[in-house]
């Protein structure tokens, strides 16, 4: 079956300026999760959403917002961009439901410049 | 929170064994996943681990000791192809799948 795919893949965006980012998971998958990796702080998380609700969230600021459809798309959105957005935002999907494995699978990948 | 420990980089032999250590400190454990990443590529899933003991898959094993806050990532008969990043993931009791990433492991595999 299709992996997790995420687009766009690259992103250069200049500081104030809005981003989205977008995910579509594995068919059958109702759990999304972003992560944000930079070279110094490893995989952070920032969110999950499960049958579009926001189930679980990281320590980051508000800027950082998402959102999940009917069809477990997601996408994330950072308002008001600062150089130190600058990043790998990476998604997984899983199945999200308690009792099974749940390991995650992960797209490709968005890398975001903010100059 | 969680707090996860892992090496930062390691160098091995082809066809050598190399073991590489996770401890985590955990207000609440449900699972410790281990994630293979190639250098510009996504993570992939490896091996899991909710109860103490080893799980083998193949050249790949994976051992859990919940009471220590230890695992380790155990890779056989390695090949050149095994050089990439690895990650140990832990999974929050409380927050159904909330996971806490270490900062990876970086083994260098040489001829």
């Amino acid at each position: 079956k299709a992996g997790v795919t995420q687009t766009p893949r690259y992103l250069i965006k200049t500081r104030g300026q809005q981003v989205t980012l977008s995910c579509s998971p594995i068919s059958g998958h109702r759990s999304v999760s972003w992560y944000q990796q930079t070279p110094g702080q490893g995989l952070q998380f920032l969110f999950e959403y499960f049958s579009e609700t926001q189930r679980n969230k990281g320590n980051f600021p508000g800027r950082f917002s998402g959102r999940q459809f009917s069809n477990s798309r997601s996408e994330m959105n950072v308002s008001t961009l600062e150089l130190g957005d600058s990043a790998l935002y990476l998604c997984a999907s899983s199945w999200g439901v308690d009792g099974l494995q749940n390991e995650q699978y992960f797209g490709p990948g968005t890398r975001l410049t903010v100059t | 929170g969680q707090n996860i420990d892992q090496p930062t980089e390691m160098t091995a032999t082809e066809g050598a064994i190399v073991q590489i250590n996770c401890t985590y400190q955990t207000s609440g454990f449900n699972g410790l996943f281990w994630y293979q990443q190639h250098a510009g590529e996504a993570p992939t899933f490896l091996s899991y681990n909710v109860l103490d003991g080893l799980e083998e898959k193949g050249r790949f094993s994976s051992f859990l000791s919940r009471s220590k806050g230890y695992s380790y990532l155990l890779l056989k008969e390695l090949q050149m192809k095994d050089s990439a990043s690895y990650l140990c993931a832990v999974r929050e009791l409380y927050n159904f799948n909330k996971f806490y990433f270490g900062s990876g492991t970086k083994l260098n595999v040489k001829p």
